[in-house]
Parts: C-alpha cells; sequence; structure tokens
C-alpha cells in the first residue's frame, strides 16, 4: 500500500500571506492525487483533484501542483476561513490512502 | 443538491456489530456513475478508507484488506440508502465514521455529517 506523507505537520501563517503545504507518495502516483479542507467538528471538502484541478465552487486562491511522488498545496492569500486542517489522498493504487494532515494555524 | 444523511449509535459494547446507514438525497444509490463509500477517522488511524458498494449493472463491493473480514456495506434500493456493518468490534474501532460519494475518479466529493462512535463496555 502507499503511503502517504504531509509536511509540515502544524504551519503558523499570518492572513494574508502564502501558505505552502507538502504531500509524498511513497512510491508514484502520477497527478492522481487530491487535497481536502477539514474544519473542526466538519468532513472533509474536496478542495483540488488530478493534483491540481480545483473542485466546483472552490477559489482560485486554493492551487496544487506536483507529479510523481512530490505535490504542494498553495494558498495565495490566506483568509480567515482558511486555517484548518488540509489532507492529501492518492488514488493512483488501491487503495485510496490519506496523509496524516497538515494544520494550517494563525500566527 | 446531492446530500447524505448518516444515522445509527454513537455507543456500541466490544463484540458487537456496528451498524450505520447512509440516506441519499439528489442522487441514487444505484447510479451507474457514483460509487458510496465509508471511511473513518480515528486520532491513531488518521483517515481510513472501509469500503464501498456500486452498481454497474449488478451490484459490487470493494473493502479495505484491514476490516475485510469483518465489514459488510449493502445498498437498499427501496429507501435509496447504503449501510456498513462492522463486527467483533474491539475499543481499536472506536472513530468517526463518514459515508461519502465518489464519482469516476477515487476521490470522495460528497460527505456525510459524520457520526462519532464509541466502542465501550
Amino acid at each position: 500500500e502507499i503511503v502517504m506523507t504531509q509536511s509540515p505537520a502544524t504551519l503558523s501563517v499570518s492572513p494574508g500571506e502564502r501558505a505552502t503545504l507538502s504531500c509524498r507518495a511513497s512510491q508514484s502516483v502520477n497527478t492522481n492525487l487530491a487535497w481536502y479542507q477539514q474544519k473542526p467538528g466538519q468532513a472533509p471538502r474536496l478542495l483540488i483533484y488530478g493534483a491540481s484541478t480545483r473542485a466546483t465552487g472552490i477559489p482560485a486562491r486554493f492551487s496544487g501542483s506536483g507529479s510523481g511522488t512530490e505535490f504542494t498545496l498553495t494558498i495565495s492569500s490566506l483568509q480567515s476561513e482558511d486555517f484548518a486542517v488540509y489532507y492529501c489522498q492518492q488514488y493512483n493504487n488501491w487503495p485510496p490512502a490519506f496523509g496524516q494532515g497538515t494544520k494550517l494555524e494563525i500566527k | 443538491q446531492v446530500q447524505l444523511q448518516q444515522s445509527g449509535p454513537g455507543l456500541v459494547k466490544p463484540s458487537q456489530t456496528l451498524s450505520l446507514t447512509c440516506a441519499i438525497s439528489g442522487d441514487s444509490v444505484s447510479s451507474n456513475s457514483a460509487a458510496w463509500n465509508w471511511i473513518r477517522q480515528s486520532p491513531s488511524r488518521g483517515l481510513e478508507w472501509l469500503g464501498r458498494t456500486y452498481y454497474r449493472s449488478k451490484w459490487y463491493n470493494d473493502y479495505a484488506l484491514s476490516v475485510k473480514s469483518r465489514i459488510t456495506i449493502n445498498p437498499d434500493t427501496s429507501k435509496n440508502q447504503f449501510s456498513l456493518q462492522l463486527n467483533s468490534v474491539t475499543p481499536d474501532d472506536t472513530a468517526v465514521y463518514y459515508c461519502a460519494r465518489n464519482m469516476g475518479l477515487f476521490t470522495f466529493d460528497i460527505w456525510g455529517q459524520g457520526t462519532m462512535v464509541t466502542v465501550s463496555s
């Protein structure tokens, strides 16, 4: 099974600044990589699929990049509602697997 | 829009069966393009996909190897819902359980609200 590793575990950023989150796969997943946002007490929300395609209704400040084993989620100008936990998920191989998450907190 | 509404008990005794239901509105459990999943989340395991059911001229199921001997996911076409049964639970099965949809790609675009299930005597 593919193991997804996210870094850092916690990221402190000020509102209005850029945040960069990383996700690494234990073997190539091509571009079959998704990102989710989860706020306390809520289910995860799909942000990005295909490594770089925003899901319906996701603001343009969210962007994804990467292929193979290295991926990045960038939030260009942080809004208050963006402080949450972010997960990556590979779906290139069965079973689908999630990373352990990066908590994005207010600096 | 598509919504998933979960129901089921929040407390299950060890060795008993965990049973949850996910009611679908705005889509069909018999859709030829959707699949209906159960995912759980705990501090120790993180987000863990458990399995799914889907219809492609006949019914199919996929289950994670970690729970394959204990899990059953069934569709109920009369009520447009699907269910999770997890047998012989232990405290390690304590988690928030989510139902979720995937369409084509194995990504999860619609989620239920989550059910916290505690396994304890």
